[in-house]
């Protein structure tokens, strides 16, 4: 059973803190990994796919890295602004095919 | 830019009815998948279809039908409810089959069985 762990489940900033979040995936059979980010009510957003290990990815303020090897990948953020405050999805995809396989996101809530 | 749409937004049904949930993807992405999420708990994929064929299956119930159109939208058919299914249900579209592929989620429809 692949199984895609984030932590921590919750976080709680202040705005202009700094933070990271991480995803643990399975190392085998690895295809891409993929983060979004949900507000509530709203379309989980796409914010990076990575296939390659070592893959760094940065949109503004959020960055993401990539170890295919030891199965992980980090999401920072830089500066945190309440605007930030959504849960943070990672999906795994393996070599089989197209699911993607969800952790159960890390909700950052962020103070101003 | 165009997103995908689901309709309904939100369903309500009772035990042992039926609910068709529609998908129309992003313009041109050729690629439809379906994930449950239940309460608490992470998205599931449910079903994907490439250029109107099932491409994958995952944990959907036999009770749980889709198919993909001439015109790319995805239709999910759900018989029999049971209190178990209500959840919210996603659509998303990729263009490209692979899980490298960005897939773009629709709002999802928010299914209640009383």
């Amino acid at each position: 059973i692949l199984n895609v762990e984030q932590s921590p489940q919750s976080l709680h900033v202040q705005e202009g803190d700094s933070t990271n979040f991480t995803c643990s995936f399975p190392s085998s059979n690895f295809y891409a990994l993929h983060w979004y980010r949900w507000e509530t009510a709203k379309s989980p957003e796409a914010l990076f796919v990575m296939t390659l290990n070592g893959d760094e990815k940065k949109k503004g303020r959020i960055s993401a890295t990539l170890n295919t090897k030891e199965g992980y990948s980090y999401l920072y953020i830089k500066g945190s602004q309440p605007e930030d405050s959504a849960t943070y999805l990672c999906a795994f995809g393996d070599q089989a095919g197209t699911a993607l396989i969800f952790g159960k996101g890390t909700t950052l809530s962020v103070s101003s | 830019a165009a997103g995908v749409i689901q309709s309904p937004r939100h369903l309500i049904k009772e035990k042992r009815e039926t609910a068709t949930l529609k998908c129309y993807p992003i313009p041109r992405h050729d690629t439809v998948y379906w994930y449950q999420q239940g309460p608490g708990q992470d998205p599931q994929f449910l079903i994907s279809f490439y250029e109107k064929m099932q491409s994958d299956k995952g944990s959907i119930p036999d009770r749980f039908s889709a198919q993909q159109f001439s015109d790319y939208h995805s239709e999910l058919n759900m018989s029999s409810l049971e209190l178990g299914d209500s959840a919210l249900y996603f659509c998303a579209s990729s263009l490209g089959r692979g899980s490298s592929y960005e897939q773009y989620f629709g709002p999802g429809t928010r299914l209640t069985v009383t």
